[in-house]
Parts: C-alpha cells; structure tokens; sequence
C-alpha cells in the first residue's frame, strides 16, 4: 500500500469511447503526477499539478485530458484513442518542498492497464 | 538535463550482494539521487536517496563519490524477489526534469 490508489485497475475501451482514469493520494502531498508506460520503453512524464496547478504538460495529444479537482485527485480523461495508447498509466504525487523544486521522491500508485481495441 | 546512465541488465544469484552502478555527469548542484524499484505491472516503488557520500536503509545502501558524477545502490544478499527493474533517478529543479531512463533489469537465480 502506497498511499496512492488508481481505479480502475484494468480498462479496455474502443477508439470512440470515452472514459475516465481516477487516482487518489492519502499523503498529503501537494503535487500529483501522470506516467506512461508502454511495453519495454522508459516511463514517460505526461502531466504535472501542483497546488492543483498545471504545471508541466509533456506535449501529450489532446484526446489526453487531465483533471486535478483537489490536491488528492487526480483525473485523466480519455476520448477518441488509438491502439498506441494501450499502456500503463501511473500515478503519482510528491511534496513539493520549495515552490516547483522536486528532490525526486515520488509515490506511484499501482496503475491502470488501459487496452485500446 | 540531468541524463542517467545504467547498464540494461545484470545477473545475481541469491545471496549475493549486488552493485548497480548510475552514471549521472551532468549532475547538479541541487540534485539529489533517487532509486525505485519497478516490479511488472506495477508502479516503481522509492527505495532510497541520497545527495553525498554514503546513505543506508534496512534494504539498501547508496554510495556517492564526492564528485557526484556517479552513484552505486548496493543490494545485501539478494533474495528471488528482488528481480526487478532498478531506475535511477536524478531530481532536479523543476518538474520536467524528473526523468526516468531505461533503468537495469535486475534478475536473481536460484
């Protein structure tokens, strides 16, 4: 248990669907995070909040919609995928001790497989 | 950018201590070095830290050479369960720095 929580676990959806991946932190952090993994590549940083502020967007395509009501959610909405998104998407947050300064401690969740057909 | 370097993949037996060396030249006064561990289908997990010298926890220990171009993470008497991927991880000043490379494959036989 690592205090970040991501549902769901597993998510197959269609090129046209519309869904929602959801994390959760019980840390008390104040910066939350969005990775992906595919299969055999290196975690890629997709989105950055912090103090619910977006602060960094990796040049992630728009059909990639993320959403951070709270400093403990976290919300990436998904429409209109492609295959080539299927991947892990992981989750995580840190404190950030100094404004926008990071020491790189971050507490990832377990992640949702996403497939898209 | 504060680039990492690692070897793709090492091999251990159980019981044996392991060293897994990160290379990171372009290290910056403010960083600080980062390892997680990632098991399949999950998310990495911190093992530990450290900025300067030597740093210890109860499941690892990291060497730091005063330069700092370089770090070690050391694995005491590793067990089947510790076949993971290893990443190393240099923090930087702003989020877009914290970059994960391809990490080293770690796998221990009996």
């Amino acid at each position: 248990e690592t205090g970040v929580t991501q549902t769901p676990r597993h998510l197959v959806m269609g090129m046209t669907n519309k869904k929602s991946l959801k994390c959760e932190q019980h840390l008390g952090h104040n910066a939350m995070y969005w990775y992906k993994q595919s299969a055999k590549k290196p975690l890629e940083l997709m989105f950055v909040y912090s103090l619910e502020e977006r602060v960094e967007n990796n040049s992630v395509p728009s059909r990639f919609s993320p959403e951070c009501p709270n400093s403990s959610h976290l919300f990436l909405h998904l429409h209109t995928l492609q295959p080539e998104d299927s991947a892990l998407y992981l989750c995580a947050s840190s404190q950030d001790k100094t404004g926008r300064s990071n020491t790189g401690e971050l507490f990832f969740g377990e992640g949702s497989r996403l497939t898209v057909l | 950018l504060a680039k990492t370097t690692q070897p793709i993949s090492m091999d251990s037996y159980e019981g044996q201590e392991v060293n897994i060396t990160c290379s990171h030249n372009n290290i910056a006064t403010n960083d600080y070095i980062t390892w997680y561990q990632q098991f399949p289908s999950q998310g990495p997990r911190f093992i530990i830290q450290g900025y300067k010298t030597k740093v210890t926890n109860e499941v690892a220990s990291l060497f730091i050479p005063a330069d700092r171009k370089s770090s070690t993470l050391s694995l005491p008497r590793v067990s089947l369960s510790d076949t993971a991927v290893y990443y190393c991880l240099v923090g930087d000043t702003g989020f877009q720095k914290l970059v994960f490379g391809t990490g080293t494959r770690l796998l221990v036989s009996p």
